[in-house]
C-alpha cells in the first residue's frame, strides 16, 4: 500500500530550539517525495524536494531508504515557521498521497 | 506568470443552487487538479486532468462536475451540494511530463471557501 505517515499532529518547541518533523513512507518503487507547507491563511506552498537535497528557509530532509523516512530538520526554530507541514509521495499517474500533516508551534 | 489563481475565494451556496468555481494557471502545466480540503486535514485528490482530459476520478459523487475548457483553464461545476461538501476546494496544476525533474511538483492555489446552507 502507498500510504505516508506523519506520527505527531501537533510538535511545540520554543524559538532557538531544534525541530524535527517526522515523515514516514511505504511505497514499493523508487519515492519522489516532498515536503509542503501551510501557513496561516496563505496557500499550500512547495518547501522541499527530496531529489534536489537543497535547503529552504535553514529546513532540510534527507530520504533515508532503509528507514523509509523523510523527515523534515531545522536546527534553530523561529516564530515565523509556525504552519502545518505536510510531507507528500507522488506515486505515479499524476497522484500525490498526503501525510495527515504535522503543526508546528514556535513560542517566542 | 507563476501563480495559480482561483476564483471566487469565498462561496455560501444553497443545496439546490448551480454554481462553479474557477481555476487558471498560465505556467505552461499539462496537468491540472482539483483537490477538497477539510479543517485540519490534508487536501483529498478529487480530479486530474492530464492535457485537458480527465485522466483520474476519485469516485467523486456526480453532484461535482470538472471540466477543462483550454489547457489554462480547469472549472468545478457544483450542483445539489450537500452540507458536508461545505470544504476548501483547493486546485493545483504541475508540468505533467511523466519523467524528469519537476514533472511531480505540483503548484497550489488559494482556495475557494465554500459553504453549502
Amino acid at each position: 500500500a502507498q500510504r505516508v505517515t506523519q506520527p505527531e499532529k501537533l510538535l511545540s518547541v520554543f524559538k532557538g530550539a531544534p525541530v524535527e518533523l517526522k515523515c514516514n513512507y511505504s511505497y514499493s518503487g523508487s519515492p519522489e517525495l516532498f515536503w509542503y507547507v501551510q501557513y496561516s491563511r496563505q496557500r499550500l506552498q512547495l518547501l522541499l524536494r527530496h531529489i534536489s537535497r537543497e535547503s529552504i528557509k535553514g529546513f532540510t530532509a534527507d530520504l533515508n531508504k532503509g528507514e523509509t523516512s523523510f523527515h523534515l530538520k531545522k536546527p534553530f526554530a523561529q516564530e515565523e515557521d509556525s504552519a502545518m507541514y505536510y510531507c507528500a509521495l507522488f506515486t505515479g499517474f499524476q497522484k500525490l498521497v498526503f501525510g495527515t500533516g504535522t503543526r508546528l508551534l514556535v513560542s517566542p | 506568470d507563476t501563480e495559480v489563481t482561483q476564483t471566487p475565494k469565498h462561496l455560501v451556496m444553497g443545496m439546490t443552487n448551480k454554481k462553479s468555481l474557477k481555476c487558471e494557471q498560465h505556467m505552461g502545466h499539462r496537468a491540472m487538479y482539483w483537490y477538497k480540503q477539510k479543517a485540519k486535514k490534508p487536501p483529498e485528490l478529487m480530479f486530474v486532468y492530464s492535457y485537458e482530459k480527465l485522466s483520474i476520478n476519485e469516485s467523486v459523487p456526480s453532484r461535482f462536475s470538472p471540466e477543462c475548457p483550454n489547457s489554462s483553464l480547469l472549472n468545478l461545476h457544483l450542483h445539489a451540494l450537500q452540507p458536508e461538501d461545505s470544504a476548501l476546494y483547493l486546485c493545483a496544476s504541475s508540468h505533467g511530463g511523466t519523467s524528469g525533474r519537476g514533472s511531480y511538483e505540483q503548484y497550489f492555489g488559494p482556495g475557494t471557501r465554500l459553504t453549502v446552507t
